[in-house]
């Protein structure tokens, strides 16, 4: 295990509703960032957070936006759901002060919208 | 644009040898990242390449050309617990640590 945490496991939810996802992320990080991985695709980065801030941003509409807390946690909000949200989301925190800065997953939250 | 590619499935017998061949496009180049990831659970860590050359651990290897854009994961002596999806990724950036990934291979390891 990571020591990364995500919150809920699996959630549904139907069309136009929102959605807030939760991490912690492993002790000592300050970097976290979130990906959506469809069923048989790779993760896709939505964008990161170093030190409260938004370090980063892939190819995601603004309906999905995010928050970084001073302990370094962080949320992923998605509005107006769409059918094609259905997906896993992961969170990744990391160190930028390490050499590999490799990335550490949580496992992941379980999106349905119906 | 930003394009990894990799084999969509392959397949192998335990004790054998297996290689993942990964080629990217990427606009910048500041690291390379091998992960496992079972189904329905978290990417884990395997190897990173960020010089040419090759990396060995223990069972695992990955090598990397940058001048070719290419990597590949070697794994050797496999077990069925191998079989799993196996994700390329490439950190194009310096100053951060996003990471853009393949859609990753399915390795089916029988006995």
């Amino acid at each position: 295990e990571t020591g990364v945490t995500q919150s809920p496991t699996h959630l549904i939810k139907t069309r136009g509703q929102q959605v807030t996802l939760r991490c912690s992320s492993q002790s000592g990080h300050n970097t976290v960032s979130w990906y959506q991985q469809a069923l048989g695709q790779g993760p896709q980065f939505i964008f990161q957070y170093y030190r409260e801030e938004e370090n980063g941003r892939g190819n995601f509409p603004p309906r999905f936006s995010g928050l970084q807390f001073p302990n370094y946690s962080s949320e992923l909000n998605v509005n107006a759901l769409e059918l094609d949200d259905s997906a896993l989301y992961l969170c990744a925190s990391s160190w930028p002060g390490l050499a590999r800065n490799e990335q550490f997953f949580g496992p992941g939250t379980r999106l349905t919208v119906l | 644009g930003q394009n990894i590619d990799q084999p969509t499935e392959m397949t192998a017998t335990e004790g054998a040898i297996v290689q993942i061949n990964c080629t990217y496009q990427t606009s910048g180049f500041n690291g390379l990242f091998w992960y496992q990831q079972h189904a329905g659970e978290a990417p884990t860590f395997l190897s990173y390449n960020v010089l040419d050359g090759l990396e060995e651990k223990g069972r695992f290897s990955s090598f990397l050309s940058r001048s070719k854009g290419y990597s590949y994961l070697l794994l050797k002596e496999l077990q069925m617990k191998d079989s799993a999806s196996y994700l390329c990724a490439v950190r194009p950036d310096q100053a951060g640590t996003a990471l853009i990934f393949g859609k990753g291979t399915t390795l089916s390891v029988s006995s």
